[in-house]
């Protein structure tokens, strides 16, 4: 079985464009979560979708977005990218709420 | 505060050596507490996931402990390797399905 898969694997943008992340779950999984990881804050949950609907979101701002397709598959925008945005971008899906969770290899996503 | 806190934050041991990470957290109501492993530029891999009514659960050379009433765990790796050298991030699950995870601890295994 195939794992979760993430494109594109980097990216480079600069201050004030935005970006579109996507993430393919396992097949079969249908919540997708979103993490922000840095060398300072560890991992920083994003949100969270089941089933097309968002059931979970962090405390960042409103410039991060994203959705659920009805296939599962997740996309998150990040809109007006600051230098801070600079990140890892992680995707992890689990068959329901709260199960075990299966990370992607992440987006490396660097702001100049 | 962090509702997850990892110790320590870094650590270098000789490889075939033993070490222990600890984590300690204040979740509550408490679900499950899970141990990842993450090598440089990778996605998290989970080894462990353990409910409050279990106190040991072993992947291999990892063993990992819970005690739900001081609300500890910790990761302890036999015989290390080199390729044990990575980020170990302790997850904790509350009873509203939300994570709070540590920052890692960051460990580096030498010859």
């Amino acid at each position: 079985k195939a794992g979760v898969t993430q494109t594109p694997r980097y990216l480079i943008k600069t201050r004030g464009q935005q970006v579109t992340l996507s993430c393919s779950p396992i097949s079969g999984h249908r919540s997708v979560s979103w993490y922000q990881q840095t060398p300072g804050q560890g991992l920083q949950f994003l949100f969270e979708y089941f089933s097309e609907t968002q059931r979970n979101k962090g405390n960042f701002p409103g410039r991060f977005s994203g959705r659920q397709f009805s296939n599962s598959r997740s996309e998150m925008n990040v809109s007006t990218l600051e230098l801070g945005d600079s990140a890892l971008y992680l995707c992890a899906s689990s068959l329901g709420l709260a199960g075990e969770q299966f990370f992607g290899p992440g987006t490396r996503l660097t702001v100049l | 505060k962090n509702q997850v806190e990892q110790s320590p934050q870094s650590l270098i041991i000789l490889e075939g050596k033993n070490c222990t990470l600890q984590c300690n957290y204040t979740v509550s109501p408490f679900s499950n507490l899970r141990w990842y492993k993450q090598d440089t530029g990778r996605g998290p891999v989970s080894l462990t996931i353990m409910t409050f009514s279990e106190n040991t659960k072993s992947n291999g050379r990892y063993t990992a402990t819970l005690d739900a009433d001081t609300k500890q765990s910790s990761l302890h790796i036999t015989a290390s390797q080199l390729s044990d050298s990575a980020s170990y991030i302790c997850v904790a699950q509350g009873g509203n399905n939300r994570l709070a995870f540590g920052k890692g601890n960051q460990v580096v295994v030498i010859p």
